[in-house]
């Protein structure tokens, strides 16, 4: 059984430009949830996909975007990224959609620096 | 959300058993008590959760107050490798699949 994985581990952007992260899920889980990791913070909820539509969203941004495919691995895209966007950003996959409580299995994360 | 409080740190010897409390007066009674934790420079874990009786599992237990205002995990006895960041966090029906994290309390373990 293979766990989520996440790609690139590391990544350096200067403000202004766009990045996209990946994330692979678990064998067998529909549902792909991203969280954003400021230094010495927990992680902040962005967003949920489930079916390839997003379900759910934190307090982010338009400019904070996702997909999921049909094979249930996502991206997510960030836009005119700033200095504050400078974060690990945690994938996380599980099984069942919203209203579940099932457990969320975390990827390593990508760590994002803006300069 | 309903929110939590947990100490921001912890110390513990290894071999002995760990307390961590939780406390999370607002709570709902379709709240159940989850714990995650993130060992150093990996994403988060689950550990795991509860509604109103005590849990135990291969990790550790789960102690709820009768009134459901606190709980506390244990972990019976630590390793090194236990030491992380440990997270409670409540999970309602309306936001289930969404985890929200506070900052934890981040447990050391000394030899």
């Amino acid at each position: 059984e293979t766990g989520v994985t996440q790609s690139p581990t590391h990544l350096i952007k200067t403000r202004g430009q766009q990045v996209t992260l990946r994330c692979s899920s678990q064998s067998g889980h529909n549902t792909v949830s991203w969280y954003q990791q400021a230094l010495g913070q927990g992680p902040q909820f962005i967003f949920q996909y489930y079916r390839e539509e997003e379900n759910g969203r934190g307090n982010f941004p338009p400019r904070f975007s996702g997909l999921q495919f049909p094979n249930y691995s996502s991206e997510l895209n960030v836009n005119a990224l700033e200095l504050d966007d400078s974060a690990l950003y945690l994938c996380a996959s599980s099984w069942g959609g919203p209203q579940t409580y099932n457990e969320q299995f975390f990827g390593p994360g990508t760590r994002l620096t803006v300069l | 959300d309903a929110k939590t409080t947990q100490p921001n740190s912890m110390e513990s010897n290894e071999e002995e058993p760990v307390h961590l409390p939780c406390n999370h007066s607002t709570i709902s009674g379709t709240d159940y008590i989850h714990w995650y934790r993130q060992l150093p420079s990996q994403g988060p874990e689950y550990v795991i959760h509860g509604l109103t009786s005590n849990v135990n599992n291969r990790m550790a237990s789960l102690a709820i107050a009768e009134d459901r205002k606190s709980s506390t995990l244990i972990l019976h006895r630590a390793t090194l490798r236990d030491a992380a960041v440990y997270y409670c966090i409540l999970r309602d029906p309306g936001t289930a699949s969404k985890l929200t994290f506070g900052t934890g309390t981040r447990l050391q373990v000394t030899l």
